[in-house]
């Protein structure tokens, strides 16, 4: 597509639920890295892959969560029985060849609240 | 890891006043920066990459700056369009590795 995708725009959970967040990057982008950003903070790595490998998982806070990507494209980010920190905006970007020549392209956002 | 400070944190502006913006970091090696623009309920938008010391980028009322040690943004008569989130971050360390951004600079820019 055109730019990165991201889905739900907005999601509402319980706590203690499980929750899927994805990305649709832009084709031909080999490189995705998931983003979180809690109210007026700053943005915080949370995992980056490369093709379909995560070279880097190192941002991830805890094993509640989990990312996948599959085809080289879309990926989605799960987090199990969610808890109230976990609200936050979470960004997905993409950039091509990962080389680190380029800057990311970043969706709008998935909006996450745990009530 | 590479260190990334951005001040002010906030800056109140009223329309037409010029001010600049300032991301200082510690990094292994100047590899350039990259400034994005994040607007509220919306993902960062890439506004310019930075290569070398010395450079400069401009686009509309903005122009960027890059030194050995840091980097400045000017807002040059700044509309209230301009009003958004900056932020900046050096290159990855290596190929692929995640970006580290600043905290980020909120711009609000009054009529």
């Amino acid at each position: 597509g055109a730019g990165v995708s991201q889905s739900p725009s907005n999601k509402v959970t319980e706590k203690g639920k499980d929750v899927e967040l994805r990305c649709d990057p832009i084709s031909g982008h080999t490189a995705l890295y998931w983003y979180r950003q809690s109210l007026g903070q700053g943005l915080e790595f949370l995992i980056y892959f490369q093709g379909n490998s995560a070279p880097d998982k190192s941002g991830l806070p805890s094993d509640r969560f989990s990312a996948e990507r599959t085809g080289g494209s879309v990926s989605t980010l799960t987090i199990q029985r969610t808890q109230q920190e976990d609200s936050a905006v979470y960004l997905c970007a993409s950039s091509p060849k990962g080389d680190g020549n380029y800057g990311y392209t970043f969706g709008s956002g998935t909006r996450l609240t745990v009530v | 890891e590479d260190q990334v400070t951005q001040s002010p944190e906030a800056l109140r502006l009223q329309e037409g006043e010029s001010s600049s913006l300032n991301c200082s970091y510690t990094v292994s090696g100047l590899r350039g920066l990259f400034w994005y623009r994040q607007d509220p309920g919306k993902g960062p938008e890439f506004l310019f990459t930075l290569y070398s010391a010395g450079e400069e980028k401009e686009k509309e009322r903005l122009k960027a700056t890059l030194t050995k040690k840091e980097s400045f943004l000017h807002i040059t008569a700044p509309k209230p369009e301009d009003s958004a989130t900056y932020l900046c971050a050096p290159p990855p360390e290596a190929a692929g590795n995640k970006l580290t951004f600043g905290g980020g600079t909120r711009v609000l820019v009054k009529p």
